[in-house]
């Protein structure tokens, strides 16, 4: 079956600190991966996606790989900022657009 | 990218009654689906609506509980029934964009019941 695991939270990271949270992933075939991010009081917003094995998706200077060898999907920000501050989410997409979340890991970002 | 609104943002209801949640979308779209994401929880889905079809249930989820309407290419509406203090969560509609992998969410509906 399908499944998604990620680090639990909350993270609580100093301004201009290296973040990574991780996540796995369990999945028959060849998923497409996803982060997305949930800001407090708004919806769910995609951060970035990679559809096959080695690609790196990025945005707003968070970045993520897609390890088959590991089943990894980890996001890594090299200097977060307190803007960052947000519900994070790894997906995996199943089946025609339907998507398997993990947990969500809370970050807090202190100036 | 779609917009996507949804009524209420939030209600506060009893234990028993049922509510209905409106997801309306600026564009016309084949696929939406209905998720529920319980306090400190991630998203689980519930249901995919095709327009002129049954919707589609996932394991654990079944109609008489969370009847779904698609009467329009741009309009779905999900009923939480005989509602129980379990089903306190947030729902959210989402569709499916026209690019592969695209997929958006709406702001969710935030509901309490006591």
């Amino acid at each position: 079956g399908n499944s998604v695991t990620q680090m639990e939270g909350p993270v609580t990271l100093s301004e201009e600190a290296f973040l990574t949270i991780n996540c796995t992933y369990t999945a028959t075939g060849y998923p497409s991966l996803f982060w997305y991010v949930q800001y407090p009081g708004e919806g769910l917003q995609l951060l970035l996606k990679a559809t096959k094995a080695d690609d790196k998706g990025s945005n707003k200077g968070f970045e993520a790989t897609y390890r088959k060898e590991t089943t990894s999907f980890h996001l890594e920000k090299g200097s977060v900022q307190v803007s960052d501050s947000a519900v994070y989410f790894c997906a995996l997409r199943y089946n025609f657009n339907k998507f398997y979340f993990g947990s969500g890991t809370k970050l807090n970002v202190k100036p | 990218s779609a917009v996507i609104s949804q009524k209420p943002s939030r209600d506060i209801c009893q234990r028993g009654t049922s509510l209905t949640i409106q997801c309306q979308v600026d564009s016309q779209v084949t696929m939406m689906f209905w998720y529920r994401q319980q306090p400190g929880q991630s998203l689980t889905l519930i249901a995919t609506a095709n327009q002129g079809s049954e919707a589609t249930y996932e394991s654990g989820f079944v109609i008489d509980k969370f009847p779904i309407s698609r009467p329009n290419l741009t309009f779905s509406t999900l009923t939480v029934s005989n509602m129980s203090p379990e089903d306190s969560s947030i729902y959210l509609c989402s569709l499916s964009g026209t690019r592969v992998d695209e997929q958006f969410f709406g702001p969710g509906t935030r509901l309490t019941v006591l």
